[in-house]
Order: structure tokens, then sequence, then C-alpha cells
């Protein structure tokens, strides 16, 4: 039973536009919702998080708005570049330490 | 500051073999956390350790085990290898452990059981 869902698994988006990055949870007891983007041949670095008490946090070009109602989280990178082609991935903590569950994936390509 | 380490980065083992993966977190970090990467499951938690104590543990079966040192130094051992064990196996390390913090992961180790 997948708790966390990201259900595109690749997106294509011009140099410069808005690329928004979708993810579904099933359990209202998490705490905290993180987004972590991934290079091939690395491991995954961390780009944003937000509580659930929060329904928006921005860091930069990134935005990450939770919506709890409808368990949904969302990321959103304004400007878009191409230097941010890779694979994003969302996940969530339940509390009490630093264990992830981590959505499939989605594959970003940002075009010239 | 040097990030994450892993050793070995690649590794063939046969089935019924045993086999142990090194982490050295980021100095001054006290949580290593293990994931395994495959294309079926994705990324999937095995075990948390904060200082020397496993705080959190995954849905593996009892072949997958873990330590953490004094140093903050980490190891994971996988027992009697099966085919499904194939995969990237990541750790991460983080100061603290909760709230949502960063978790700086290394490359990982890339294990082939055959």
């Amino acid at each position: 039973d997948q708790q966390v869902k990201q259900n595109s698994p690749s997106l294509s988006v011009q140099e410069g536009r808005i690329s928004i990055l979708n993810c579904d949870y099933t359990n209202s007891m998490f705490d905290y919702f993180l987004w972590y983007k991934k290079y091939p041949a690395e491991g995954p670095t961390f780009l944003i998080s937000i509580s659930s008490i929060k329904d928006k946090n921005e860091d930069g070009r990134f935005t990450v708005f939770l919506n709890k109602s409808a368990k949904h989280l969302s990321l959103h990178i304004v400007p878009s570049q191409p230097g941010d082609s890779a694979v994003y991935f969302c996940a969530v903590e339940a509390g009490g330490g630093n264990k992830l569950t981590f959505g499939t994936g989605t594959q970003l390509k940002v075009e010239l | 500051k040097a990030g994450v380490t892993q050793t070995p980065r690649y590794l063939i083992k046969t089935r019924g073999q045993q086999v142990t993966l090194s982490c050295s977190p980021i100095s001054g970090h006290r949580s290593v956390s293990w994931y395994q990467q495959t294309p079926g499951q994705g990324l999937q938690f095995l075990f948390e350790y904060f200082s020397e104590t496993q705080r959190n543990k995954g849905n593996f079966p009892g072949r997958f085990s873990g330590r953490q040192f004094s140093n903050s130094r980490s190891e994971m051992n996988v027992s009697t290898l099966e085919l499904g064990d194939s995969a990237l196996y990541l750790c991460a390390s983080s100061f603290r452990t909760g709230g949502g913090n960063e978790q700086f992961f290394g490359p990982g180790t890339r294990l082939t059981v055959l």
C-alpha cells in the first residue's frame, strides 16, 4: 500500500517557465513533508520542507504548498532552469525520527 | 566540510553470502539512516541510528541489520543474500533527528547479487 504517490513519472517544462510537481499522501498523521532531488549516480539532495501546521514555505526559486484537507503536496520551481533537470522525490516524516517514506519520483526535464 | 562517504561504491556477491557496507557521516552528525533503492520498490527506509542506538526500523527482514559506533560511523550488514537484495544502498546523516530536518545523502553502494 503506497502511502506517498507521485502520479506523474515525468514532466517537461521550458526554461524560464514554472515547474509544478505534485504528490499525494494517505495518512493524515504525517508531521513533515519534504522534497529531494536526485541526479544520476548521486544521492538525493534536500530541497525544502514544510511542517503540517503550515500551508506554504518558500526558499528562493522553490515553494512548497501543503493542502492537508486534500492530502496533497506540491513543489513550484520558478523560473525553471536547465540545471533543475533531475528526479524529484517527495517524502513524508511521521515524527520521532528521520524515517522518511518517499514517493516514486518525477523526472523533470527543463528544455532550452 | 567533507560529505557523507560510503564504502565500497560497488560490490558483487553471490546468493547466500553476507555483506557489510560502511557509512561515514558528516563530522558532528549523530544520526545515520539507511535506505534501499530499487527500480521496483523505489527508495525504502531500512533503519536509523542516533547516538549508537537504533531509533527507527523499516519493514525489512532480520537479515538486514546495522550498528553505529561511538564516532557516529555506521555499518549495515545483510546476511544470506538473495537476488532481490540487488540495489543501491544509500546512507544519510543529519545533526539531529526528526523535525523535517535536512538529511545529507552519500553517493550510495551499488550491490549486485548473482
